[in-house]
């Protein structure tokens, strides 16, 4: 079993709809949670952080916890063509690794 | 301006060639981190550093070497002993070992 699962993809969504981005780690102990975009040949750039369950909230993007699943999502409302880019999950450990799933490509149609 | 650059750009290693990577970062951060990604996976942690003038091997060290004599500066030598190098390099840093990560741009390898 991989450390950290993602749909590769592609998963495409027509311009204006909601993206749902769904990430499952294996560390029981993995205390915070990052998202990191990736536009093609770019290197990473962190979209959000998220340490507690429930939801977090950032303009146009929500994190979503649920520990007790090990599961972490990513949703994008209003989605816009320039959103399309491969989205990185990264839980990190109590011994402060930070891992990181292949990513789900993301398709924006306009 | 603030940032985490890195260079070359491109670069590209005959066979049995030692090649550097660099990695410099006017943040102020403590920590520094090397990763490499191949096509559709994720990011591998190679090496890592919290404080100057120490370093940790992270999942795939074989064949890479790294110092860090100075808070800014973090370069990655990838050595003749690593056989499959072709990859995109990253560099990353935080303000500590516990924080979030930021990137440079990264640094293509490819064999000749």
């Amino acid at each position: 079993q991989k450390e950290v699962e993602q749909n590769s993809g592609p998963l495409s969504v027509p311009e204006g709809a909601i993206a749902s981005l769904n990430c499952t780690y294996s560390d029981r102990v993995s205390q915070s949670f990052f998202w990191y975009r990736q536009y093609s040949g770019k290197s990473p750039e962190l979209i959000m952080s998220i340490y507690s369950n429930g939801d977090k909230e950032d303009g146009r993007f929500t994190a979503q916890l649920n520990k007790a699943s090990q599961y972490v999502s990513l949703l994008i409302r209003d989605s816009q063509p320039s959103d399309s880019a491969t989205y990185l999950c990264a839980p990190r450990g109590d011994n402060n690794d930070m891992r990181f799933g292949a990513g789900t490509r993301l398709t924006v149609k306009p | 301006d603030g940032g985490i650059t890195q260079s070359p750009k491109y670069l590209f290693r005959k066979e049995g060639q030692n090649v550097t990577l660099s990695c410099e970062q006017n943040l102020n951060h403590d920590a520094m981190y090397w990763y490499r990604q191949d096509p559709g996976q994720g990011l591998r942690l190679i090496y890592y550093s919290q404080i100057v003038n120490d370093f940790q091997k992270g999942d795939i060290a074989e064949g890479y070497s790294v110092s860090r004599e100075k808070k800014e500066s973090f370069p990655l030598t990838v050595t003749s002993a690593q056989k499959n190098p072709t990859a995109f390099y990253l560099c990353a840093s935080s303000v500590r070992n516990r924080e979030t990560q930021y990137f440079g741009p990264g640094t293509r390898l490819l064999v000749l």
